[in-house]
């Protein structure tokens, strides 16, 4: 089974400022990594993935995330946030294909609030 | 529509009723799942289709839940005799197939609030 840790439930961070959110995972066999994003009044939607590869991964708005194996993390960062992605963002995991689990298993989700 | 539709957005019931809960996923994805999502916490799996069958359904959390997608694509969730236990958001989600390495596409949701 797989688990996922999101330590931080709020992070309020002014307009411009550079943001990290934190994740780590546990499992017994490899996972993907997935951020997802879930905007106010709107449905979630992935962000960026891990599957293989670069251990950095980017998504298009600017955000990055790099597995980290040793550490069991997959944090995601911007260097420079905007009042638009104020949103709830989730890190999850599945396990490969070889795994038994063919559902993504997500974290409580962290509340990014960026102020003016 | 081109994405995941539930409904009812919102549903208010008294304990000890039933509900169902329907989620149309997108055209074309033979996967779909449903999740849960409590106040605070994060989507919490419940049971996953591959066709018309439920392929896993190992997160349904007692038999009052149950599932089906009797042609492959609407899928409706049941809850029997509902407790207050049960409020939350009820999520859908589709995919091409199994979300190993894919992308789940997730509908807006169904909140239920039982009294």
């Amino acid at each position: 089974a797989q688990s996922v840790t999101q330590l931080d439930s709020q992070v309020p961070v002014f307009e411009e400022a550079p943001v990290e959110l934190r994740c780590n995972y546990s499992s017994s066999v490899s996972v993907y990594l997935f951020w997802y994003v879930q905007y106010p009044n709107q449905g979630l939607q992935l962000l960026l993935k891990y599957l293989s590869g670069s251990t950095l991964v980017e998504s298009i708005n600017g955000f990055e995330a790099e597995f980290n194996k040793s550490q069991t993390s997959f944090h995601l960062r911007k260097p420079s946030v905007h009042i638009s992605d104020t949103a709830e963002y989730f890190c999850a995991v599945s396990a490969l294909p070889s795994g038994s689990a063919r559902q993504l298993t997500f974290g409580s989700g962290t509340q990014l609030t960026v102020l003016p | 529509g081109a994405g995941v539709s539930q409904t009812p957005s919102n549903k208010v019931t008294e304990k000890g009723k039933y509900v169902e809960l329907r989620c149309d996923p997108i055209s074309g994805h033979t996967a779909l799942y449903w999740y849960r999502q409590s106040l605070g916490q994060g989507p919490e799996f419940l049971i996953y289709f591959q066709g018309t069958g439920a392929a896993d359904d190992s997160g349904l959390p007692n038999d009052r839940f149950f599932a089906v997608r009797p042609e492959g694509s609407v899928s409706t969730l049941k809850i029997q005799r509902t407790e207050r236990g049960d409020s939350a958001v009820y999520l859908c989600a589709s995919s091409h197939g199994p979300v190993n390495g894919g992308e789940l596409f997730f509908g807006e949701g169904s909140r239920l609030t039982v009294l």
